[in-house]
């Protein structure tokens, strides 16, 4: 199957421990990005990558580091959890560059439920 | 600031009647728009796009509406089928930031028979 996928589904942990959600895409795009969706459904941009590049880092704190080790990967590590961080991360990629980016659209994973107690 | 404002948390109209969902931007930036459609534990997927130099999309069941004086846009499913029950998503970016979408907070549609 073609998709964006991302793991674990559901993640429980506890305050101050570190944690990673790993996301692959096997659509060949070009560009990856994490959202984060709060209790209040708002749907927010973190980071995107477009070849391992670094492309956009929305005032994310520190403790959240994205890796990208090729372009059909881009895994979400977080240092010292805190309550705040309870959320549905969602993983996403499109074609960013070329004549047809323009109208390219996002495609996300299932998204990970995080939970910090 | 949000700049994509989806005002109506929910909707619910019967199976075969129209369903109308509505978007307002306040951004004038912006330039291409997208609705995205989510069931639960699932990811959004795509619905529709429109760009800014038109007024009107149409896709099957799906028509998006753009009025760019009055920063509104709204989504039209003719006839609503109980599938179409999902959360929908307003998007929004701007020509010259197409990688970055902000989204509106979605409105849950329901769909009855």
């Amino acid at each position: 199957d073609t998709a964006v996928s991302q793991t674990p589904k559901y993640l429980v942990t506890q305050m101050g421990n570190d944690k990673s959600i790993k996301c692959e895409q096997n659509l060949g795009h070009d560009t990856m990005y994490w959202y984060k969706q709060d209790s209040k459904k708002f749907l927010k941009i973190m980071f995107s990558y477009n070849n391992k590049e670094l492309i956009i880092n929305e005032t994310v704190p520190n403790r959240f580091s994205p890796k990208s080790p090729d372009k059909a990967h881009l895994n979400l590590h977080i240092n010292s959890l805190e309550l705040g961080d309870s959320a549905v991360y969602f993983c996403a990629s499109r074609n960013s560059r070329g004549r047809s980016s323009y109208n390219s659209p996002l495609h996300f994973g299932n998204g990970t439920r995080l939970t910090v107690t | 600031d949000q700049q994509v404002k989806q005002n109506s948390p929910s909707l619910s109209v019967q199976e075969g009647r129209i369903s109308i969902l509505n978007c307002d931007y306040t951004n004038s930036m912006f330039d291409y728009f997208l609705w995205y459609k989510k069931y639960p534990a699932e990811g959004p997927t795509f619905l529709i796009s429109i760009s800014s130099i038109k007024d009107k999309n149409e896709d099957g069941r799906f028509t998006v509406f753009l009025n760019k004086s009055a920063k509104h846009l709204s989504l039209h499913i003719v006839p609503s089928q109980p599938g179409d029950s999902a959360v929908y998503f307003c998007a929004a970016s701007g020509a010259y930031n197409t990688d970055k979408l902000i989204f509106g907070t979605g409105t849950r549609l329901q769909v009855f028979p």
